[in-house]
């Protein structure tokens, strides 16, 4: 069945050092990987995008590779700062109109 | 900052009540979406539009209906609430070439 994995088990850093997090995907052939942001009780926010044929895309701190042959996305925020504690998702378009979400990795930066 | 509003934020209702969730945006989207999240779990497509009087189901079955009789605005129904319709749901919208999605705070739904 397709499948979007991310960690499930929170991941705890210590303030200014980089977080890196994982998206692996099985059964799917999508013409591009997003990373969105989600706080509690709120709705996702848009952060990145990374197309089939790209292999890294960059934004101030973040930093997101795409390899389609693992099938596989890491999310690298550097220089990490408590206010980047929130869920990470990962989202596949796989065609037509659908977006398809993973269910997200918890980021703890302690100060 | 997207331009999505989702009413109520939060709903308390007992079971078998008829409920309507608000979902508007000012953004001239083409695409609406409506998606279920539980604590900790991925989001669930149940609902999506592709513009005015256009409506399909989701990959989640879901006892919800929607309506699309307005580009901005795209209202989730469910019938007879139960409390297996407790979660979160998320209303978002893209354009119609768009490629990122802009979602709305959320509604917060618990049937007792």
């Amino acid at each position: 069945s397709q499948k979007i994995e991310q960690n499930s088990e929170a991941l705890n850093i210590q303030e200014g050092k980089t977080a890196t997090l994982t998206c692996n995907y099985t059964n799917y052939s999508p013409a591009y990987l997003q990373w969105y942001r989600q706080d509690p009780g709120r709705g996702p926010v848009f952060l990145l995008l990374i197309r089939e044929n790209e292999k890294e895309k960059r934004k101030e701190r973040l930093k997101v590779t795409f390899d389609t042959t693992l099938k596989q996305s890491l999310f690298h925020i550097t220089a990490s700062q408590p206010a980047d504690s929130a869920t990470y998702l990962c989202a596949l378009h796989t065609g037509g109109f659908k977006t398809i979400f993973g269910a997200g990795t918890r980021l703890f930066v302690k100060a | 900052e997207a331009d999505i509003y989702q009413t109520p934020r939060y709903l308390v209702i007992g079971t078998g009540k008829k409920i309507t969730l608000e979902c508007s945006q000012t953004m001239g989207h083409d695409k609406m979406y409506w998606y279920q999240q539980d604590p900790g779990m991925e989001l669930h497509l149940i609902h999506y539009s592709y513009g005015v009087n256009s409506t399909e189901k989701g990959d989640l079955s879901s006892e919800s209906t929607v309506s699309r009789i307005r580009t901005e605005h795209f209202p989730l129904t469910l019938e007879s609430a139960r409390p297996s319709h407790t979660s979160q749901y998320l209303c978002a919208s893209m354009e119609f070439t768009g490629e990122k999605l802009f979602f709305g705070s959320g509604t917060q739904l618990s049937v007792l």
